[in-house]
């Protein structure tokens, strides 16, 4: 079965740093990868996803993750913070060789400091 | 509809009652998730439906959860005698694709918040 991990549970920065967030997950096989976003109060969107060509994906809000084949991995970054960047993310990954089974991971909630 | 509808919004149920919520996925999508989302945890995912296969249930925590999807539409999340432990918000998503095929990201509701007193 595949699995979704997510290192950082709470992390907290100051506005304008930098962030990154792991993901890595453990299925080998043809995966498509999935960031969401959940704003207080507010329901589950997408942030940027990657299905095949250019691993480096460029998101809403100044987000993109690099999907990295060899280390199982797709990690969501951002140059530079905003205190509205307050939320929680979740990775998500699906594979086509899986039933199209959405599996995410267990989330990370970002505090911005204004 | 545009998006995923669930309802009800909110329910506050009595410990031991049985409660159903409902999913009405974008026209069209053939997968159907649904997912739990306990105060302060990440995801659970519960049951999957895809087209016409038999779902997914190995997320269904035990056997008074079930779920069906009739006419490949609309999804009814059943929980029987409720527990104080079934409090969460209950999501559900669609998405386009075969169970061969990902076409779609998954689209979420707004969730149910279920509270049971």
């Amino acid at each position: 079965a595949q699995s979704v991990s997510q290192h950082n549970h709470h992390v907290i920065l100051s506005e304008a740093a930098s962030l990154e967030l792991g993901c890595n997950y453990s299925y080998g096989g043809t995966v498509n990868l999935f960031w969401y976003v959940q704003y207080p109060g507010q329901h589950l969107q997408l942030l940027l996803k990657y299905f095949s060509g250019d691993p480096l994906v460029k998101g809403i809000k100044g987000f993109e993750a690099e999907f990295i084949k060899s280390k199982f991995s797709f990690n969501l970054r951002k140059p530079s913070v905003q205190w509205s960047d307050t939320a929680e993310y979740f990775c998500a990954v699906n594979s086509n060789n899986a039933g199209n089974m959405l599996t995410f991971g267990g989330g990370t909630r970002l505090m911005v400091k204004p | 509809g545009a998006g995923v509808s669930q309802s009800p919004s909110n329910k506050v149920t009595e410990k031991g009652k049985d409660v159903e919520l409902r999913c009405d996925p974008i026209s069209g999508h053939t997968a159907l998730y649904w997912y739990r989302q306990s105060l302060g945890q990440g995801l659970e995912f519960l049951i999957y439906f895809q087209g016409n296969s038999a779902p997914d249930k190995s997320g269904l925590p035990s056997d008074r959860f079930s779920a069906e999807r009739t006419g490949g539409s609309v999804s009814t999340l059943t929980i029987q005698r409720t527990q104080q432990e079934d409090s969460a918000v209950y999501l559900c998503a669609s998405s386009f694709g075969t169970s061969t095929l990902v076409l779609t990201e998954a689209f979420f509701g707004q969730g149910t918040r279920l509270t049971v007193v």
